[in-house]
């Protein structure tokens, strides 16, 4: 069965970090593109980040560019993103998700991330 | 970037009611449109991409129409297990992006 697993998610203050895990398994991983996907809580989807296959294409939503950073460990099957500078406004439940064709035909449950003094 | 717009945000409708959801695109996305389910609590779940091809599993009563900027998606005959909230995204290219959501909700 193919699963997707986040972790690393909690209480953060403004302006600190924060690194989140997604453990994959069920496919080969190494073969497809990667996703973060936030959603606020009562409120809607925000697409982050995303990184290719190799992991040699990244790109970023303007809303975290230069504050995040997306990788990943084909040999350890896991999807990362590095969060610096952290903002109230990044408070969301983070999802990371397989790319399919431009869609995301696979989500993990979610990682609640909470940017508060 | 590509907005998506989507109309109405809410709707209540009845079992057995025909509902219909639009999608909009500020520039053209040909055919690379998806749809989304997601229940309270729940993951969203891709049930619609390209337009119109729906995913495995998927219930027949769900449909999805249009190209370029204007996109339909439409639930035949709603049952107890469809009240949920619906978004679109485009496909196309990058920033991937998403509607604001469609809260389909008892009447």
């Amino acid at each position: 069965e193919m699963q997707l697993l986040e972790s690393g998610g909690g209480l953060v203050q403004p302006g600190g970090s924060l690194r989140l895990s997604c453990a994959a398994s069920g496919f080969t991983f190494s073969s497809f593109s990667m996703s973060w996907v936030r959603q606020t809580p009562g409120k809607g989807l925000e697409w982050v980040s995303e990184i290719n296959d190799s992991g040699d294409s990244t790109d970023y939503a303007d809303s975290v560019k230069g504050r995040f950073t997306i990788s990943r460990d084909n040999s350890k099957n896991t999807l990362y993103v590095q969060m610096n500078s952290l903002r109230a406004d990044d408070t969301a439940v983070y999802y990371c998700a397989k790319v399919f064709g431009g869609y995301f035909d696979l989500w993990g449950r979610g990682t609640l991330v909470t940017v508060s003094s | 970037d590509i907005q998506m717009t989507q109309s109405p945000s809410s709707v209540s409708a009845s079992v057995g009611d025909r509902v219909t959801i639009t999608c909009r695109a500020s520039q053209g996305v040909s055919s690379w449109l998806a749809w989304y389910q997601q229940k309270p609590g729940k993951t969203p779940k891709v049930l619609i991409y390209a337009t119109s091809n729906l995913r495995g599993g998927v219930p027949s009563r769900f449909s999805g129409s249009g190209s370029g900027t204007d996109f339909t998606f439409t639930i035949s005959s709603l049952q107890p297990e469809d009240f949920a909230t619906y978004y679109c995204q485009q496909t196309d290219r990058l920033p991937r992006t998403f509607g604001q959501g469609t809260k389909v909700e008892i009447k």
